[in-house]
């Protein structure tokens, strides 16, 4: 089945500087990347939708300029933090829209990042 | 306002007993989808089940099913013969958009006792 590898799974940062989540779809072509965030015991909130070659679409509330979504190729996805503040400290999550699959198979998650800002 | 609605933070079932997660949603698209994944300890997502919204039986997967209501605008999920490793975090989900982005509810943790 369709595999998205997202790496790093943890990753402890200063305060002030930039993490880079990366996604990589193994097996298959990614022309479009959901990113997400978790707080502890919530939902996961819907960032961004970036598709293959074209800016990033950002939920209301979330700061594009902060959190900056690259997605230059069909198997790449990255999501910068940028600045990074102890409020950003969450569950990242990356999910792959797979065309080609049903809707019931069509989207593949990442393993999730864990991003504590000290 | 909120577009996927779980009434129940958490659930406490017996094991071998059947449970019933709530999922309420609102959406004026024609064409949509349900989902329910499972979020363990760990974090990922694991899917369980998929319902469109043109789909005329209601989904099943294994021990589970999706009680599709149309017009109430619910979907709950129904897990047979409970097993200690259902306990996790349950997510009701939706498709919508043309770019089929998905939208999570709150979720409900299951706990299932011995």
């Amino acid at each position: 089945g369709a595999v998205v590898s997202q790496h790093p799974s943890r990753v402890i940062c200063k305060s002030g500087t930039s993490v880079k989540i990366e996604c990589r779809s193994l097996d298959f072509q990614a022309t479009t990347m959901f990113w997400y965030r978790q707080f502890p015991k919530q939902s996961l909130m819907l960032m961004a939708t970036s598709n293959e070659g074209s800016k990033a679409t950002y939920e209301q509330g979330v700061e594009k300029d902060k959190f900056l979504i690259n997605h230059a190729s069909l198997t790449l996805s990255t999501l910068t933090v940028t600045s990074a503040h102890p409020e950003d400290s969450s569950f990242y999550i990356c999910s792959a829209r797979v065309l080609g699959a049903g809707f019931n198979y069509g989207y593949t998650f990442g393993s999730g990042t864990r991003l504590t800002v000290v | 306002a909120q577009k996927i609605t779980q009434t129940q933070p958490g659930m406490f079932v017996q094991e071998k007993e059947a449970v019933t997660l709530d999922c309420t949603y609102d959406t004026s698209d024609q064409s949509y989808g349900l989902f329910w994944y499972k979020q363990p300890s760990s974090g990922e997502m694991i899917f369980l089940i998929y319902q469109g919204s043109y789909d005329e039986q209601n989904a099943t997967e294994g021990r589970y099913s999706l009680n599709f209501q149309k017009a109430r605008k619910s979907a709950n999920l129904v897990i047979s013969a409970s097993q200690l490793g259902d306990s996790a975090m349950y997510f009701c989900a939706m498709r919508e958009g043309i770019d089929d982005k998905i939208i999570f509810g709150k979720g409900t943790r299951l706990h299932i006792l011995p």
